[in-house]
């Protein structure tokens, strides 16, 4: 079936590179996205990468793919106090219908 | 565009009350989704409809759940009786289903509700 895994938290300090991993299982899924959770709001879409590609990079965020071990990253670099938030990892499920599944969710904690 | 708008964004009541949770979708999409999050389970996925019929409800935890789509605009989640348990923030997500990617989901700001 469908399953997402993420570690749940990860604390970094200002200024160093955050790293968020996930695993997912579907082989078949053909776009993975990195959601973003601030407090008190909705999830809001971060980045996304389609499956046949390894690796995307939008300023200070960059994803990876190995698509062999099912395996997603998210890169933020230079991380900032305002980088605090919990991350989502999903992938896009089967059928036309626009559902995802996601991961618990990875609680970055930055300290200044 | 206004983006998914929840009403109301915070809900206290009473165990045994009835509760309506109200969503109105980003116009011109075609896919509705009702999630619930709480510390101990994370995101849950309760219902989805596309083109306002109900695609999956296996995650409604139980009968007192129930969801409507009587149009393409608005969609409710009702829980009667409420209990504590259901204390949570629900949110509310559109998307353009199968029309493109990169098939994201949008989500309103949640509604967060407190049964004692």
């Amino acid at each position: 079936g469908e399953d997402v895994e993420q570690s749940l938290f990860l604390s970094v300090r200002e200024g160093d590179s955050s790293v968020i991993n996930c695993t997912y299982t579907d082989s078949s899924s053909t776009y993975l996205y990195w959601y973003k959770q601030e407090p008190g709001a909705g999830l809001q879409l971060l980045t996304y990468i389609f499956s046949n590609m390894d690796m995307k990079q939008d300023q200070r965020l960059t994803v990876l793919l190995n698509k062999k071990d099912k395996h997603l990253s998210l890169r933020i670099a230079d991380t900032q106090t305002g980088d605090s938030a919990i991350y989502f990892c999903a992938e896009r499920g089967s059928g036309n219908t626009g559902k995802l599944i996601f991961g618990q969710g990875t609680t970055l904690q930055v300290k200044p | 565009d206004a983006g998914v708008i929840q009403s109301p964004r915070h809900e206290v009541t009473e165990m045994g009350q009835e509760v309506t949770l109200r969503c109105k979708p980003i116009s011109g999409h075609n896919s509705l989704f009702w999630y619930r999050q709480t510390m101990m389970r994370g995101l849950e996925l309760l219902i989805y409809f596309n083109n306002n019929v109900p695609i999956d409800d296996s995650g409604m935890p139980e009968d007192r759940f129930s969801a409507k789509m009587p149009n393409a605009s608005f969609s409710t989640l009702k829980i009667q009786p409420s209990e504590p348990r259901d204390s949570a923030v629900y949110f509310c997500a559109s998307s353009s289903g199968g029309r493109g990617p990169p098939y994201e989901q949008y989500f309103g700001p949640g509604t967060r509700l407190t049964v004692t």
